[in-house]
């Protein structure tokens, strides 16, 4: 069963303008971590922001904040003042420490950012 | 901050031959790597987990012999890929985490991945 859902293929977005981008999951464990990664063209994986299930919180990371809904099982990324260098795909994950502890991914989200 | 080094960055081999990819940790020790595969526009796929010491597990419906994966120290894990064949054509990827909790905080760091083209 996909653990992590990302229904947005492809989003754009205007320079300097904000834009949400949507990741649901679905667990039954209570301890639980919720990542998003940057992939630009190069390949790499760039971390970007984490929320613990037991955060009260949302987490804030510079210009990335998550809308974390825990009832909803909703982990959403919101990308403030967008800069052409965010154009990259996009990928929600989470971590189940208890069911191996390894990190699965949603399908990603390719955000397009124009001038 | 943790910096996993994966080499090497591109390969191209010939159907039947295979190829080493390593990860190592640079600046931690890690206890558990995982091996994930992306094919182009897909996201990416985990293969296995491999911890130091011990065999590695696979996900299911990745063939084990064909990716052998060594984990003999804990800064340095191997993916060999045997016999490759177009279909291994693939972007791997290994990630490694400092230390080991059970509230799934520990962020993942990635090495920068490892473009395989069988011809």
């Amino acid at each position: 069963a996909q653990k992590i859902t990302q229904t947005q293929p492809g989003m754009f977005v205007q320079e300097k303008e904000a834009v949400t981008l949507d990741c649901t999951y679905d667990t039954s464990d209570p301890s639980y971590g919720l990542f998003w990664y940057k992939q630009p063209s190069s390949g790499e994986m760039i971390f970007l922001i984490y929320q613990g299930s037991y955060d009260q919180q949302n987490a804030t990371e510079g210009r990335y904040s998550l809308n974390f809904q825990k009832a909803r099982k909703s982990a959403n990324l919101v990308i403030s003042a967008s800069q052409l260098g965010d154009s990259a795909m996009y990928f929600c994950a989470m971590r189940e420490p208890y069911n191996n502890n390894d990190m699965r991914f949603g399908a990603g989200t390719r955000l397009t950012v124009k001038p | 901050g943790a910096v996993v080094s994966q080499h090497p960055s591109r390969v191209i081999c010939k159907s039947g031959t295979s190829v080493k990819i390593e990860c190592r940790s640079l600046d931690f020790q890690a206890t558990t790597m995982f091996w994930y595969r992306q094919f182009p526009k897909q996201s990416l796929m985990l293969m296995a987990t491999s911890n130091e010491g011990s065999k590695a597990t696979y996900e299911q419906g990745v063939e084990k012999d064909k990716f052998l994966i060594n984990h003999a120290s804990l800064t340095l894990s191997t993916l060999t890929v045997t016999s490759a064949h177009p279909e291994d054509s693939s972007f791997y990827i290994c990630s490694a985490s400092i230390g080991q909790d059970y509230s799934g905080a520990n962020v993942l760091t990635f090495g920068a991945g490892s473009r395989l083209t069988v011809l």
